[in-house]
């Protein structure tokens, strides 16, 4: 069956700009997370949808970064006032549920380059 | 939130076993342990995971120690689709997110 898909694949932006990020997550699956990957970094945590329960935005790391998810399904991660600094792969993943043995299923990611 | 420390990197020679190493001396008795692995340029996958007993599954091996300090990521015969970044990762009740470490570099020789 289809997996995580993410759109796009690479953006290329300048500094300042607006960038929306889209997932679309397995069906069925109810929750949802973004993570991002800095070159040569492992992945750090950014927010985490559950159902229609609040996201968990403990990993956000500045009020320049938000994330929706509409209808509990696709989830886009908007960055306001693009830095240097937020070049990144963006990951997003998304398990069946929330439990301790759940498998989190990731797509390819969003390379995002900050100009 | 529970931490874990890995190596840096290892190294294998093709079908020999691997054994991945991971401490984890702060994981509380409900916390499970997961492992991923990130192959380049793709999102990682997952290996297996595990809370107490030992399991096995057609990937790997996971062995755990009595006191859950640490444990081993077991890959029977390595190949050289094994070479990825392995990560040991600690899965909290009530917050389900993961907490990433640096993870162990694999690189498998021919």
């Amino acid at each position: 069956g289809a997996g995580v898909s993410q759109s796009p694949s690479n953006k290329v932006t300048e500094k300042g700009k607006d960038v929306e990020l889209r997932c679309d997550p397995i069906s069925g699956h109810t929750a949802l997370y973004w993570y991002r990957q800095s070159l040569g970094q492992g992945l750090e945590f950014l927010i985490y949808f559950q159902g229609n329960s609040a996201p968990d935005k403990s990993g956000l790391p500045s009020d320049r970064f938000s994330a929706e998810r509409t209808g509990g399904s696709v989830s886009t991660l908007t960055i306001q006032r693009t830095q240097q600094e937020d070049s990144a792969v963006y990951l997003c993943a998304s398990s069946l549920s929330s439990g301790l043995q759940e498998t989190q299923y990731f797509g390819p990611g969003t390379r995002l380059l900050v100009l | 939130d529970a931490k874990t420390t890995q190596p840096n990197s290892m190294e294998s020679n093709e079908e020999e076993p691997v054994h991945l190493p991971c401490n984890h001396s702060t994981i509380s008795g409900t916390d499970y342990i997961h492992w991923y692995r990130q192959l380049p340029s793709q999102g990682p996958e997952y290996v297996i995971h595990g809370l107490t007993s030992n399991v096995n599954n057609r990937m790997a091996s996971l062995a755990i120690a009595e006191d859950r300090k640490s444990s081993t990521l077991i890959l029977h015969r390595a190949t050289l689709r094994d070479a990825a970044v392995y990560y040991c990762i600690l899965v909290t009740s009530g917050t389900y997110k993961y907490i990433f470490g640096t993870g162990t570099r694999l690189k498998v020789l021919a």
